[in-house]
Formats: structure tokens, sequence, C-alpha cells
């Protein structure tokens, strides 16, 4: 069990335009998700804490109208990257928290493969 | 606040030897802590974690750790690289809806 995925795994976008990515518990339910934020060869980067049914906190020096998190449900969450620049180019990873059910626990998260995001 | 230090940028060992990672941590409670490997072009893997049962935690592929509070230590072992473990490796502490990675190791396991 304590499946996560991510979609796409890989986009290329023009200047301008805006990117959505998908993350999903496949096999339980996800309280909490987390997107992070990769740069090559550097550690992952907290950008926000979403919450089903709630408004998403977002970390300090992360613009909220820029990455757009909603958590619809308790098995997606959705990053959209609007108007992306080729500075938003990098590794964008999921992670998922559910409730205890058999050896899922809450204090592990689960993560997603990450998406690649390139914006030409 | 919590934040957690990955002493070494770069480990690099011989195929057979001993794996040493280290990882100290900083936590206002009692945390929750994990180690991550993340291999090339792959997505992060849980190897252990520990959550104040047993000080000594023994994870996947023959990885382990020690949680030793009074020197705020979570350090990851292994008797003898493989190969296959040449990787990144993230010490990581959580507490409620709050997650934070170290800067990583990456360790080089020679021939």
């Amino acid at each position: 069990g304590a499946v996560v995925s991510q979609h796409p795994s890989w986009v290329i976008c023009k200047s301008g335009t805006s990117v959505k990515i998908e993350c999903r518990s496949l096999d339980f339910q996800a309280t909490t998700m987390f997107w992070y934020r990769q740069f090559p060869k550097q550690s992952l980067m907290l950008m926000a804490t979403s919450n089903e049914g709630s408004k998403a906190t977002y970390e300090q020096g992360v613009e909220k109208d820029k990455f757009l998190i909603n958590h619809a449900s308790l098995t997606l969450s959705t990053l959209t990257v609007t108007s992306a620049h080729p500075e938003d180019s990098s590794f964008y990873i999921c992670s998922a928290g559910g409730p205890t059910s058999g050896d899922i626990s809450t204090d592990t998260q689960y993560f997603g493969p990450g998406t690649r995001l390139t914006v030409l | 606040a919590q934040s957690v230090t990955q002493l070494d940028s770069h480990v690099s060992v011989s195929e057979g030897t001993p794996v040493l990672l280290r990882c100290n941590y900083s936590s206002s409670y009692s945390p929750s802590l994990f180690w991550y490997v993340q291999h090339p072009n792959k997505g992060l893997q849980l190897l252990l974690k520990y959550t104040s049962a047993a000080t000594l935690v023994k994870g996947i592929n023959g990885f382990e750790a020690e949680f030793k509070k009074s020197e705020t230590s979570f350090h990851l072992t292994k008797p003898s690289a493989h190969m296959s473990d040449a990787a990144e490796y993230f010490c990581v502490v959580s507490g409620v809806n709050d997650m934070r990675f170290g800067a990583g190791t990456r360790l080089t396991v020679k021939p």
C-alpha cells in the first residue's frame, strides 16, 4: 500500500502558460499533502502544505498566487504553476500522509515520483 | 521550529566497506525522524523511520540508524556497501504537519 502518483511525469511549456500537476494517493486517503520543489543536486524545498477541504499553507517566500494548490478530495491535490517562466523550471514532488491504516501512519509521508517542469 | 543538518554533502566508500551518513536534528518536541533515498531520476524511497519506539531502527537494504537524544543525532549506517547503494540520502525531521529535509548526502560506492 501507500502509493502516490503524479501526473504528468514531465512537461514542457512555453513561457506565460499555466501548467497543472496532479498528485494522487492511490490506495489510501491523504488528509495532508505536501508540495516540494527540488533544484538540480539540491535538497527538497517545502513549498506548501495542503489539508483536504481547506486553504493551503505556503512557506515563506513562495508566491501563493503563482503556485495555486487545491486539495479538493482525500485522494487528489493539484499544483498549478500560473504564467510559468523559465525560472520556474524545476522538479516538483508531492507527498501524502494519511490516517493510520495498516502500515500507513500519520507520521510518514509517501512521495510521488516527481514532475519535471521545463519552461521554454 | 525544526531543522536537520546532514554533516557531509558527499561520502565515498569502497564496495564492501561500512557506510556512515551523519545527521543531526533540532526540534522543540519529540520528533519523528526518517531517512529517505533518492536514486537518479527516481522518486524518494523510505529507508527507515524513528517514532519514539526502539532507538535502534532497522530499515530496508541492510541500513539501520540509531536515535541518540543526548547527541541529537540520527546517523545512518550499513555494514557493507553495495554498488546499488550509490544515491542521494536525505535525513528528515517531522512534526505535526511539518516536515524538514536535510541538504542531502551523495553516497558514491567505488568498486
